[in-house]
């Protein structure tokens, strides 16, 4: 299958700093990537579509001002955290499309605001 | 947001057994996917769906999308204590820009 990577696979941060996370489809490009968070014992939600060249759709109550996504390559999608707060630990995955509507995910970000 | 609804939430199986799992959903779905997920790391893909009615195997796994596009079981037979994690079912919506819904998710585990 396809091969997708996620950086830093997990951070430690103090309250109110911003952390940038990265994912890159290594072997294919994607218009169209996926961030997705996923709290403990729990299924993952959708939290936005990146798309590669225009700005990223995100899902109802998702914060775009708090959730900063670019796309600027079709290898690579950045979510920034902005001013975290302990509130914002989770685990966070990205995935990419590869041809017929399948999506390939990341290691995830285990993050942790102190 | 919106979760599929799968069942069951866990099961406590002996090595050898047959596992069953499914999904289903009030909404009709263009493509069924199962996720396999261990702690700490991404979903991996296991089995994709992309037609009504479609059965698919993938070595132990066995996977079908039902005819009403609106549900899909998993079959895990003669399980191993590696099949241990959580698997999950993922639909995507007919007319959708490729999004994917998730399961609540199931549980497994394997003595062996």
């Amino acid at each position: 299958g396809a091969v997708v990577s996620q950086h830093p696979s997990r951070v430690i941060c103090k309250s109110g700093t911003s952390v940038k996370i990265e994912c890159r489809s290594l072997d294919f490009q994607a218009t169209t990537m996926f961030w997705y968070r996923q709290f403990p014992k729990q299924s993952l939600m959708l939290m936005a579509t990146s798309n590669e060249g225009s700005k990223a759709t995100y899902e109802q109550g998702v914060e775009k001002d708090k959730f900063l996504i670019n796309h600027a390559s079709l290898t690579l999608s950045t979510l920034t955290v902005t001013s975290a707060h302990p509130e914002d630990s989770s685990f966070y995955i990205c995935s990419a499309n590869l041809g017929q509507n399948t999506q390939y995910f990341g290691p995830g970000t285990r993050l942790t605001v102190l | 947001g919106q979760q599929l609804n799968q069942s069951p939430q866990s099961m406590f199986i002996q090595e050898g057994e047959d596992v069953s799992m499914n999904c289903t959903s009030s909404s009709i779905f263009n493509t069924w996917l199962w996720y396999k997920q261990d702690p700490g790391e991404g979903p991996v893909l296991l089995i994709a769906l992309y037609k009504a009615g479609e059965l698919t195997s993938n070595g132990r796994l066995t996977a079908q999308f039902g005819i009403t596009r609106k549900d899909s079981f998993l079959n895990i037979s003669a399980s191993i204590p590696s099949d241990v994690g959580i698997y999950f079912c993922a639909g995507q919506l007919s007319g959708a820009t490729n999004k994917l819904i998730f399961g609540t998710g199931t549980l497994l585990a394997v003595q062996p």
